[in-house]
């Protein structure tokens, strides 16, 4: 079945470094892809999509692109700042009738001052 | 505009007890959906509706079930709460339930069982 993995957490970075997390998944056939993120305390909120290879998702500096030829799509952002403190999941939508998401185990992100 | 609202934030169950969970929306969206999240794990969707007056099951079903009231609520209940089922669930909705679109995630529900 389809499934995503994402790079293990947490991971802790000091303000302005570079973020990467990686996210590769197994699915039949071309699904879109989603990076969603959970601050403290909230629900998920979409960060970026992307529903076609080649495509690049783009929010708030976040960068994802979608790769079909290593079926990954790993987020990325050049500068991270304390507020980008969260935890990050990477989903892919079945194609399959309702969109049902399937999720990633989620990286928690901390940015030190 | 609400968004996505669940009720009630925080609930503590024993062993056996039912409940039920309130997720409302007002976006005038088709689709809704009840996910749990567990450490480690992700989010794992327990049940989903498509449109109104259709329910279906999604990767972890047992121990659940599910009411589509309108197209405003969707609901969920545990008939016989068991520690397993602590978790925290959200609910989410989507406007039309195909492939790349956003869903809107409600604040959460956590559930203790003891």
């Amino acid at each position: 079945g389809n499934s995503v993995t994402q790079m293990e957490g947490p991971v802790t970075l000091s303000e302005e470094a570079f973020l990467t997390i990686n996210c590769t998944y197994t699915a039949t056939g071309y699904p879109s892809l989603f990076w969603y993120v959970q601050y403290p305390g909230e629900g998920l909120q979409l960060l970026l999509k992307a529903t076609k290879a080649d495509d690049k998702g783009s929010n708030k500096g976040f960068e994802a692109t979608y790769r079909k030829e290593t079926t990954s799509f790993h987020l990325e952002k050049g500068s991270v700042q304390v507020s980008d403190s969260a935890v990050y999941f990477c989903a892919l939508s079945d194609l399959q009738g309702a969109q049902k998401l399937v999720f990633g185990q989620g990286t928690r992100l901390t940015i030190n001052p | 505009n609400a968004g996505v609202t669940q009720t009630p934030k925080f609930q503590v169950l024993k062993t056996g007890q039912s409940m039920t969970l309130q997720c409302a929306q007002d976006m005038n969206h088709n689709s809704m959906y009840w996910y749990r999240q567990d450490p480690g794990m992700g989010l794992r969707l327990i049940y989903y509706s498509a449109s109104e007056g259709t329910t279906d099951k999604g990767e972890v079903p047992n121990g659940y079930n599910v009411s589509r009231l309108n197209k405003r609520e969707f609901s969920l209940r545990l008939e016989s709460a068991a520690p397993s089922q602590t978790s925290v669930y959200f609910c989410a909705s989507s406007e039309a339930g195909t492939s790349g679109e956003t869903q809107y995630f409600g604040p959460g529900t956590r559930l203790l069982v003891l």
